[in-house]
């Protein structure tokens, strides 16, 4: 089992719809969690980070944390065309430093 | 506020060159980040620094490659006698606390011949 997991998709979705993406981690002292959004060929942009249960929104993007089910999800609302990248979840250990990846999910949002 | 700055921005090597990339993190973060990434998957951490001092190497860390930030700034990452598993997109990040966001640098791609 991985320690970071997500579907790899692709996720394709018309635009304006909202996409919805799944994180599930296998520490269960892990407690920071991140989505980073990257293009292809550029590096990973900081789109959200959470920290505690519950939803967090910023603009288009919310973020939802459940800590007893080790699940993290981003919905992307009002999809645009220019949403269409990988999101990368990735998430702190107990007592680390380190972000730990999971592989990424493709998104296409369709005009 | 001038981000991650990563040089080379490319890097193109023959088998068994050495190579040696830069990162400059954001002025005020004391801790850096070297990952490295391949096509299709998320980026793996390589090492991580607090100020001058390189705190955890991952096993992906072969002897062949060595870190360093001698100042608590600018920080280098060498390669020696290049492989092509080498391949791939080397990323630095900073950070000013463990807990809060890492910003990624543009990166290095090298590409082994």
């Amino acid at each position: 089992q991985k320690e970071v997991e997500q579907n790899s998709g692709p996720l394709s979705v018309p635009e304006g719809a909202i996409a919805s993406l799944n994180c599930t981690y296998s520490d269960r002292g892990s407690q920071s969690f991140f989505w980073y959004r990257q293009y292809s060929g550029k590096s990973p942009e900081l789109i959200m980070s959470i920290y505690s249960n519950g939803d967090k929104e910023d603009g288009r993007f919310t973020a939802q944390l459940n800590k007893a089910s080790q699940y993290v999800s981003l919905l992307i609302r009002d999809s645009q065309p220019s949403d269409s990248a990988t999101y990368l979840c990735a998430v702190i250990k107990a007592a680390g430093n380190k972000l730990t990846f999971g592989g990424g999910t493709r998104v296409l949002v369709k005009p | 506020d001038t981000g991650v700055s990563q040089d080379p921005r490319h890097k193109i090597t023959k088998r068994g060159q050495n190579v040696t990339f830069r990162c400059d993190p954001i002025s005020e973060h004391n801790r850096l980040y070297w990952y490295r990434q391949t096509l299709g998957q998320g980026p793996e951490f390589l090492t991580y620094f607090q100020n001058e001092a390189q705190l955890e190497k991952s096993r992906l860390l072969s002897d062949r490659f060595s870190a360093e930030r001698p100042k608590g700034s600018f920080s280098t990452l060498e390669i020696q006698r290049t492989e092509q598993g080498d391949s791939a997109m080397y990323l630095c990040a900073s950070s000013s606390s463990f807990s809060l966001p890492q910003h990624f640098g543009d990166g290095t791609r090298l590409s082994i011949l």
